[in-house]
C-alpha cells in the first residue's frame, strides 16, 4: 500500500502565480520529508526538505509546509517560472534497524504557462 | 566531479537473459540505493546499502540481487529477466545516516526493456 501519496497527477499555473503541490502520508514514523524535481530523461534532483519537528521551511521561492496532525505536506512555489515546469516528487524518510529507507509519491507534473 | 553515473543508459533484453547495471559515485557517500520508476507508481526502492560490503532489501527486491564490493560502486543484477522488470532504474547515493535530511543524489537512469 502506498505510504506517500500525491493525488494530483498534474497541475497548470500561470507564470508569476503561486504553485501549490500536495502530498499525504500514512506512516507517523517518518522523520524527514523531501521534495525532488525531475526533468525528462534526467534523475530527480533535491529541492527542499523539512524535519518532522518543524512546520515550515523556506528556501528562496520554495516553501514546504508540514501538518503532522493531518499527515499532509505541501510545496509552495512563488512566483512560478516556466523553468519550474517538471515532475515533482514528495519523499519521506523512515529510519529502520538496517538503515534509512525512502518512500516516494507518484509525482505531480507541473506546467508553468508563460 | 561526475556525481552519480549509471551504465548502461539503455538496454533491451529477452526474457530469461541476465544483466548487471552499474552505479558509481565519486562523492564518498556511505549510502547507495537502487530504485525503479514505473508509470503511476513513483520511485520504489529495490535494494540499498549502508556501506561497503553491506546490502539490504527495500520495497520490491524480488528478482534482483545487489553487491557493494567497493564504496563507490553499487551493482544491480537481474539473473533471469522478466517483462515485469521493464522499467527505468535509478541509482542514488547519500551521506551517512543522521546527517540532516539524507538528501539523495540521483544518477540519470537506465531504461530497461525486457521482451
Amino acid at each position: 500500500d502506498q505510504q506517500v501519496k500525491q493525488n494530483s497527477p498534474s497541475l497548470s499555473v500561470q507564470e508569476g502565480r503561486i504553485s501549490i503541490l500536495n502530498c499525504d502520508y500514512t506512516n507517523s514514523m517518518f522523520d524527514y520529508f523531501l521534495w525532488y524535481k525531475k526533468y525528462p530523461a534526467e534523475g530527480p534532483t533535491f529541492l527542499i526538505s523539512i524535519s518532522s519537528i518543524k512546520d515550515k521551511n523556506e528556501d528562496g521561492r520554495f516553501t514546504v509546509f508540514l501538518n503532522k496532525s493531518a499527515k499532509h505536506l505541501s510545496l509552495h512555489i512563488v512566483p512560478s517560472q516556466p523553468g519550474d515546469s517538471a515532475v515533482y516528487f514528495c519523499a519521506a524518510r523512515l529510519i529502520t534497524n538496517t538503515g534509512n529507507q525512502f518512500y516516494f509519491g507518484t509525482g505531480t507534473s507541473l506546467t508553468v504557462i508563460p | 566531479n561526475a556525481g552519480v553515473t549509471q551504465t548502461p543508459k539503455f538496454r533491451v533484453l529477452k526474457t530469461g537473459q541476465s544483466m548487471t547495471l552499474l552505479c558509481a559515485q565519486d562523492m564518498n557517500h556511505e549510502y547507495m540505493y537502487w530504485y525503479r520508476q514505473d508509470p503511476g507508481m513513483g520511485l520504489r526502492l529495490i535494494h540499498y546499502s549502508v556501506g561497503e560490503g553491506t546490502t539490504a532489501k527495500g520495497e520490491v527486491p524480488d528478482g534482483y540481487n545487489v553487491s557493494r564490493l567497493k564504496k563507490q560502486n553499487f551493482l544491480l543484477g537481474l539473473e533471469s529477466a522478466a517483462p515485469s522488470q521493464t522499467s527505468v532504474y535509478f541509482c542514488a547515493s547519500s551521506y551517512r545516516a543522521g546527517e540532516a535530511s539524507g538528501e539523495q543524489f540521483f544518477g540519470p537512469g537506465t531504461r530497461l526493456t525486457v521482451l
